[in-house]
């Protein structure tokens, strides 16, 4: 167990659905980071929140949406889904980037 | 502009053979340097970090990286490697939100 907890693990939905995906960061990180891998796009960071503000933006789409609150935990919210969505979403979190990260065990997203 | 550039994507070696997966980064600032593992199923975990100080670093699990800077670079690698090892490999550096690419070792008795 890293610390970093994902819900839920799995989820199957349909095109032009919404779904929210949570992650709740080890205890003590402020920070937290979004990430979607897919086999044809690799690793691709997606957002960074720190302390409820965001941080950092990567090729998250308009489409998708995160946030963190005062508690720490972040979801994202992916709407309007289609069939290239389908990918595993991992969560990371981090006190200091000095340290690295340390990764939840991902939501695996279906999109039918 | 910080980035890391994995020149193999998969890298095939038979058991107990040695291996070195490979990682050129590319700053213009002191970095810092990051190898992580993913098992299959499974997310990220840290496998070992390149901060400051001795240019070796090593893993519990007996992989070691060497921080080269005239060559820009932070193989990953160990003599003799397991079926155990079979894993996707994954080279960050500090700041650098996006990961390599990775690189898929497969390990094969």
């Amino acid at each position: 167990d890293s610390g970093v907890t994902q819900t839920p693990k799995h989820l199957i939905t349909a095109t032009g659905q919404r779904v929210t995906l949570r992650c709740s960061p080890r205890s003590g990180d402020l920070s937290v980071y979004w990430y979607q891998q897919s086999l044809d796009q690799g690793l691709q960071f997606l957002i960074q929140y720190y302390n409820g503000e965001e941080r950092a933006k990567g090729n998250i789409l308009e489409r998708f949406s995160a946030q963190q609150f005062p508690d720490l935990h972040s979801e994202l919210n992916l709407s309007s889904l289609e069939l290239g969505d389908s990918a595993l979403y991992f969560c990371a979190s981090s006190l200091s980037g000095n340290y690295g990260y340390t990764f939840g065990s991902g939501t695996r997203l279906t999109v039918v | 502009a910080q980035s890391v550039t994995q020149l193999d994507s998969q890298v095939p070696v038979f058991e107990e053979a040695p291996v070195e997966l490979r990682c050129n980064y590319s700053s213009s600032v002191s970095v810092y340097l990051f190898w992580y593992v993913q098992y299959p199923n499974q997310g990220l975990q840290l496998l070992l970090k390149y901060l400051s100080g001795s240019t070796l670093v090593e893993s519990i699990n007996g992989f070691e990286a060497e921080f080269n800077k005239s060559q820009t670079s932070f193989h990953l690698r160990k003599p003799s490697v397991h079926i155990s090892d079979t894993a996707e490999y994954f080279c960050a550096v500090l700041y650098a939100l996006n990961f390599g690419k990775g690189t898929s070792l497969l390990v094969t008795p």
